[in-house]
Parts: structure tokens; C-alpha cells; sequence
């Protein structure tokens, strides 16, 4: 199947503790993404990643570290976890970088839902 | 700073109705406009996307139009189905970053 996929689906863990998120795309973009959707479901871009290079990185606790070990793949690593990071971790991904224009349809994965105890 | 905003919040409407969801954004210098649909629980599923160029897309009983001058789109549901329930998000492309509305709670009745 051509999707994005992430992993895990549910994160359950204590305050304090370190959890990665891990993100794949095999639809041959150049373009990844990681968004935010809180507790009111509305959805917040965190970091955006072209080509394996860092494009966006929107106002976020530097406790979050993306990485990106080649195009298919942009994992989130988070330190320190807060309660306030509960929420559900999109991962994202489109065929190239978002000021580039053209036809620049983004696709999402399935979620990844964080609670931080 | 681009803000998007989405009307109404919640609609519920019964089977076989016509309607429009409401997407405006304030800041018209944008790459694209996205409409996804979300299911309780789940991932965003793209519908549709115009382009700055363009003024609507057509996919079966969708079709989402595009004014950049007034910063506006809407989305059209043709014939809505009990399967049509969902959130319907819009998302604006523009600068360096993708800005979505709070959504459309879409509820279908049979």
C-alpha cells in the first residue's frame, strides 16, 4: 500500500519520561511534515522537512527534535514529556516544498496518540 | 498572520440534502487550498485541492470552489449520505506553512 505511516498509534507514558515517534512515506515525496492536533482537534504545524532539510519549525518546545534519516523517513523525538504534550501527533507528506506552488496535495498518516500521564 | 475560519462549527442535516461548508482566510496570497474530511479517531483524508490558479475542483458529489480576492471557499456536498459524517477541514497554503480552520462537525441523519 502507498501511504504514510506512523508508529505507534497509541503512546501512553509518565511525565518526565523521553518517546520517539516514528513517521514513513513511500509516495516518493521530497516534503514532510509533523502537525499537532490538541485537545479542541485543531490541527497546528510543528516542523516541515524538504529533502531531509529542515524548512519549518514553527514556535515548539525545543524539547522536540525532528530527524530526518533520508526523504521517506522524519521521526519526532520528544524530551522531557509535559502533560501539556497529550494530544495527537500527525505526520504528513507531499511531493515538494510548500513556497514551490504547483499541484501540492498533502497526505497525512494515521496518528500517533500521545497522553502523557 | 493568515487565519483561517470555518462555517458552521456543527451541522446536522438529513439524508439526501444539498449543502455548503464555509472555509475564509484572511491573508489571499496562497499557493493552495485543501479540504480534507476527518472520522472520529482517525487520520485527515484529502478530498480535494484547488490551486491559487484555479476557481473549483469536481470529485463525484464534491465540489470546492476558490474566490482568493474575497478569501473565501466553499464545499459542496451533493445528495449527502449517513457516510458523509465526519469533520471537514479546510487547509490554506501560503509562505512557509499550512493553516487549518477548527473544522465543519458534519452530521448525516438516515
Amino acid at each position: 500500500d502507498t501511504a504514510v505511516s506512523q508508529t505507534p498509534k497509541y503512546l501512553v507514558t509518565q511525565m518526565g519520561n523521553d518517546k520517539s515517534i516514528k513517521c514513513e512515506q513511500n509516495l516518493g515525496h521530497d516534503t514532510m511534515y509533523w502537525y499537532k492536533q490538541d485537545s479542541k482537534k485543531f490541527l497546528k504545524i510543528m516542523f516541515s522537512y524538504n529533502n531531509k532539510e529542515l524548512i519549518i519549525n514553527e514556535t515548539v518546545p525545543n524539547r522536540f527534535s525532528p530527524k530526518s534519516p533520508d526523504k521517506a523517513h522524519l521521526n519526532l523525538h520528544i524530551n522531557s514529556l509535559e502533560l501539556g504534550d497529550s494530544a495527537v501527533y500527525f505526520c504528513a507528506s507531499g511531493p515538494r516544498e510548500l513556497t514551490s506552488g504547483g499541484y501540492n496535495e498533502q497526505f497525512f498518516g494515521p496518528g500517533t496518540r500521545l497522553t502523557v500521564l | 498572520k493568515q487565519e483561517v475560519t470555518q462555517i458552521p462549527a456543527a451541522l446536522s442535516v438529513p439524508e439526501g440534502e444539498n449543502l455548503v461548508l464555509n472555509c475564509s482566510f484572511t491573508d489571499s496570497a496562497i499557493y493552495n487550498l485543501q479540504w480534507f474530511r476527518q472520522d472520529p479517531g482517525k487520520g485527515l483524508t484529502s478530498l480535494l485541492l484547488i490551486q491559487s490558479s484555479q476557481r473549483e475542483q469536481t470529485s463525484g458529489r464534491l465540489n470546492a470552489s476558490l474566490d482568493k480576492s474575497s478569501g473565501r471557499s466553499t464545499l459542496y456536498i451533493a445528495a449527502s449520505q449517513p457516510g458523509d459524517s465526519a469533520t471537514y477541514l479546510c487547509a490554506v497554503t501560503g509562505g512557509f506553512k499550512t493553516i487549518f480552520g477548527a473544522g465543519t462537525r458534519l452530521f448525516v441523519k438516515a
